[in-house]
């Protein structure tokens, strides 16, 4: 199998740009995946194939690939923004995978 | 409204075994992978597999492939998890989600649902 690797924490102040990095050896041939978790919350997509985001979700929410490296932005960043952040990816046979998660915390 | 509703909290014993239920509603259950996903306390995601509503093909994680039981009722647009040999490790919030696409390439887990507490 293969794994993700996340900084466990990142903090940024408001109106400030947050950036959350994701490397993985297989991340320049499969895509990457970005979700939000709330506390007691499910995860919420925010960002599938490195750069695309689904309706519904702030323009201040981007994901930009390098490498084997993949970038979650967030510009801008708001108080409510404060959540856990995974990243995710999957080989071609299948088996998905998520980064350990990184703690956002807006000071 | 598309929705993924799971079944309530159990507790189990050690050596015991659990199923969790996952009901789709406000979409066509067949043509989305059904993932399960798991948390325990304070930890993060972790992917546990999937299974194909439409021809009941499975595939899981190593971790749990001689434990772990994947199964479907299309009839009723519910899929199962069952765990085996439960142990503490196994307390957890587990999770089942829809896998999406666009434009034929996979687009991320959409749907969610709110997840079950399992305590061992």
């Amino acid at each position: 199998s293969f794994e993700l690797t996340q900084p466990p924490s990142v903090s940024v102040s408001p109106g400030q740009t947050a950036r959350i990095t994701c490397s993985g050896d297989t991340l320049p041939k499969q895509y990457a995946y970005w979700y939000q978790q709330k506390p007691g919350q499910a995860p919420v997509l925010l960002i599938y194939k490195d750069t695309e985001r689904p309706s519904g979700i702030p323009e201040r929410f981007s994901g930009s690939s390098s490498g084997t490296t993949v970038t979650l932005t967030i510009s801008g960043v708001q108080a409510e923004d404060e959540a856990d952040f995974y990243c995710q990816s999957a080989d071609s046979s299948g088996t998905w995978v998520f980064g350990g998660g990184t703690k956002l915390t807006v000071l | 409204q598309v929705q993924l509703v799971q079944s309530g909290a159990e507790l189990r014993k050690p050596g015991a075994s659990v199923k969790v239920s996952c009901k789709g509603a406000g979409y066509t259950f067949p043509d989305y992978n059904i993932h399960w996903v798991r948390q325990a306390p304070g930890q993060g995601l972790e992917w546990m597999g999937w299974i194909d509503p439409n021809t009941g093909s499975t595939n899981s994680a190593q971790n749990f492939q001689d434990r772990f039981t994947m199964t479907r009722d299309t009839s009723i647009t519910t899929a199962y998890m069952e765990l085996n040999r439960l142990t503490s490790d196994d307390t957890a919030v587990y999770f089942c989600a829809r896998l999406t696409y666009y434009a034929n390439s996979r687009g991320g887990f959409d749907i969610w649902g709110q997840g079950t507490l399992v305590t061992v």
